[in-house]
């Protein structure tokens, strides 16, 4: 089956640290993959996307890069700013290879707080 | 363009009672997904549908849970009788055009079952 793993949180980093968070997954197809963020109260955002080996996705300054060879999609950002701080997710969607309640699957999320 | 739009925003009610959640996807899309977010299990797909019509609902936890998408811009989700285990966030995300696009989702519904 499919599934994503993410590095547990939370996460607290210093304003204008770097950020790396670290996503790996597994699937029996062909994923898209992507990044969502959940602020405060809110519904998830479409952060970032890739649809194939070796995409970079990336927007507001975080980029990811789909590595087909290390099954991995980390996000980064070379400079977090207190606004970032929120939980993020890491997700797959594979509903092409036989679709089932894992062929869209999120990780668990990473709380990211980032301190002044 | 409004967004995916839940209600209520927030539910209480008592252990045995059936409890109707409600939502509205964008206009147009085609794709509309249940999920229920916790802390122990984070978020867990329910069911969707494409079209209106339920592709998958291996994710339904009993059959106390159903969906229902009488039409292109309206999905209920109901549990009937409701306990104390089924207190969660559930988001409704709505997708266009095929399975792997990306999902805007709604705001949730907070659901406490006391």
């Amino acid at each position: 089956g499919n599934s994503v793993t993410q590095m547990e949180g939370p996460v607290t980093l210093s304003e204008e640290a770097f950020l790396t968070i670290n996503c790996t997954y597994t699937a029996t197809g062909y994923p898209s993959l992507f990044w969502y963020v959940q602020y405060p109260g809110e519904g998830l955002q479409l952060l970032l996307k890739a649809t194939k080996a070796d995409d970079k996705g990336s927007n507001k300054g975080f980029e990811a890069t789909y590595r087909k060879e290390t099954t991995s999609f980390h996000l980064e950002k070379g400079s977090v700013q207190v606004s970032d701080s929120a939980v993020y997710f890491c997700a797959l969607s594979d509903l092409y290879s036989g679709g089932g309640a894992d062929g869209l699957t999120f990780g668990k999320g990473t709380h990211l707080i980032i301190q002044p | 363009d409004a967004g995916v739009i839940q209600s209520p925003r927030h539910e209480v009610t008592e252990m045995g009672q059936e409890v109707t959640l409600r939502c509205k996807p964008i206009s147009g899309h085609d794709y509309l997904f249940w999920y229920r977010q916790t802390m122990m299990r984070g978020l867990e797909l329910l069911i969707y549908f494409n079209n209106n019509v339920p592709i998958d609902d291996s994710g339904m936890p009993e059959d106390r849970f159903s969906a229902k998408m009488p039409n292109a811009s309206f999905s209920t989700l109901k549990i009937q009788p409701s306990e104390p285990r089924d207190s969660a966030v559930y988001f409704c995300a709505s997708s266009y055009g095929e399975p792997n696009s990306p999902l805007h989702f709604g705001n949730g519904t907070r659901l406490t079952v006391t």
